[in-house]
């Protein structure tokens, strides 16, 4: 079975600067999903990357981005020019690759990692 | 907005009473996920629907939990006979089978708790 793993349950950031998330993750297979979700406070859970394992380029979106090192299984995110608004609870999860049957459509999540960020 | 919803939002029950959450997932999406997020935890996988079949279930379903799909739209959870370890956050989220990584959009939860 997979795991994902979040070794830092809070973090901080000062507005405007940068940070990076560390997520490791175990698996036999060579090609799956991986996934950073954002969960604010009292607020539904949205995808904020995804990254896809037989990629080797590392996804971008606007001010986040990842380091997918597929050797060593990790897959951290890295936060630019933080704002007031990214305070949240962020998780990675991972997913097989799709066309293997239904159990491998599930996300295994992480326990997540709080994130404030100071003004 | 065409996000997916959940009703209701929160949900206070005595212990050993029966409790049904509905999930609406995004219009198009034939694929349809549950799952059970504890506090200070991430979700963790309950059941999947692809259109109306329910494909996998966990073992966190005990017998007192069942899900249906009847008509591959929405889905309903039920929690028979709840207990104060039912309590927690469950999330619906659906995905599209024919979009490029079947990414899955989560509702905002309902909030249960067992007193």
């Amino acid at each position: 079975a997979q795991t994902v793993t979040q070794s830092q349950p809070e973090m901080s950031v000062q507005e405007a600067e940068t940070v990076t998330l560390s997520c490791t993750y175990d698996t036999s297979e060579s090609d799956y999903y991986l996934f950073w979700y954002k969960q604010p406070p009292s607020r539904q859970m949205i995808l904020v990357i995804r990254q896809e394992a037989y990629k080797q380029q590392n996804a971008t979106e606007n001010r986040f981005s990842v380091n997918f090192q597929k050797a060593a299984k990790s897959f951290s995110l890295k936060i630019s020019d933080s704002q007031l608004g990214d305070a949240a609870m962020y998780f990675c999860a991972y997913r097989s690759y799709r066309g293997r049957g239904g159990s491998n459509y599930k996300l295994t999540f992480g326990k997540g990692t709080l994130l404030t960020v100071n003004p | 907005d065409t996000g997916v919803s959940q009703d209701p939002r929160h949900k206070i029950t005595k212990r050993g009473q029966n409790v049904t959450f509905r999930c609406d997932p995004i219009s198009e999406h034939n694929r349809l996920y549950w799952y059970r997020q504890t506090l200070g935890q991430g979700p963790e996988f309950l059941t999947y629907f692809q259109n109306e079949a329910q494909l996998e279930k966990s073992r966190l379903l005990s017998d007192r939990f069942s899900a249906e799909r009847p008509k591959g739209s929405f889905s309903t959870l039920e929690i028979q006979r709840t207990e104060q370890g039912d309590s927690a956050m469950y999330l619906c989220a659906s995905s599209d089978q024919g979009g490029p990584t079947d990414t899955q959009y989560f509702g905002p939860g309902t909030r249960l708790t067992v007193l």
